[in-house]
């Protein structure tokens, strides 16, 4: 099972809206609602901050969103900030024995 | 408040064996899966294997089949990942994870802080 697709680098200034996409196939995104995302600033572990393609737990702000399209999925960042600068990186079930397959990594730049 | 602790960073030799642990509290242990994530340096997160600490099935990706093992002791509600003989390749970051649910699909909802593993000669 190959990594999902994601973009290497996206960047926008403060108060922008970027979008990152997690391009998979018809095994993984494509045949379920199972997308989480984290978020990992440098040195420090993944955080959780989308599941099931759009919910988000609590206390992650409603500037982050979901969505899903066919075998791709997408983080978008609204009113992007400083401390939005990190390394985003989409997840989805993919069933049989390899259960998870995560996405190559997105690096987000806030200019 | 639910928190994996991660034991620390290990240098190890080619051929060497290994454990490295993981310390849950916070929760009940027993009824949430534990995963673990490697992430080699400067590259993605790739998910290894989980384990459902209740009865200790494990459940490891066919990427990792058979280069470790994944173990837990319920008593002192710790995880293990073990290598019984190391390779310069396994040289990362290994985070636990745990599984927000009892579904197969539910997210990893809290991580450790990670354990950088340094295997050279």
């Amino acid at each position: 099972q190959s990594a999902l697709t994601q973009p290497r680098s996206v960047s926008g200034s403060p108060g922008q809206s970027v979008t990152i996409s997690c391009i998979g196939t018809s095994s993984d995104v494509g045949d379920y609602n199972y997308v989480s995302w984290y978020q990992q600033s440098s040195g420090k572990a993944p955080k959780l901050i989308i599941y099931a393609v759009t919910e988000r737990p609590s206390g992650v702000p409603d500037r982050f969103s979901g969505s899903k399209s066919g075998s791709t999925a997408s983080l978008t960042i609204s009113g992007l900030q400083a401390d939005d600068e990190a390394d985003y990186y989409c997840c989805s079930y993919a069933g049989g024995y390899t259960f998870y397959v995560f996405g190559t990594g997105t690096k987000v730049t806030v200019l | 408040e639910v928190q994996l602790v991660q034991s620390g960073a290990e240098v190890k030799k080619p051929g060497e064996s290994l454990r490295i642990s993981c310390k849950a509290s916070g929760y009940s242990f027993t009824t949430y899966w534990i995963g673990w994530v490697r992430q080699m340096p400067g590259k993605g997160l790739e998910w290894m294997g989980n384990i459902y600490p209740g009865d200790s099935t494990a459940r490891i990706s066919p990427s990792f089949q058979g280069q470790v093992t994944i173990s837990v002791d319920k008593s002192i509600t710790t995880a293990y990942l073990q290598w019984s003989s190391l390779k310069a390749s396994d040289t990362a970051i290994y985070y636990c994870a745990r599984r927000e649910g009892i579904a197969v699909t539910d997210p990893f909802d809290y991580w450790g802080q990670g354990t950088l593993v340094t295997v050279s000669s």
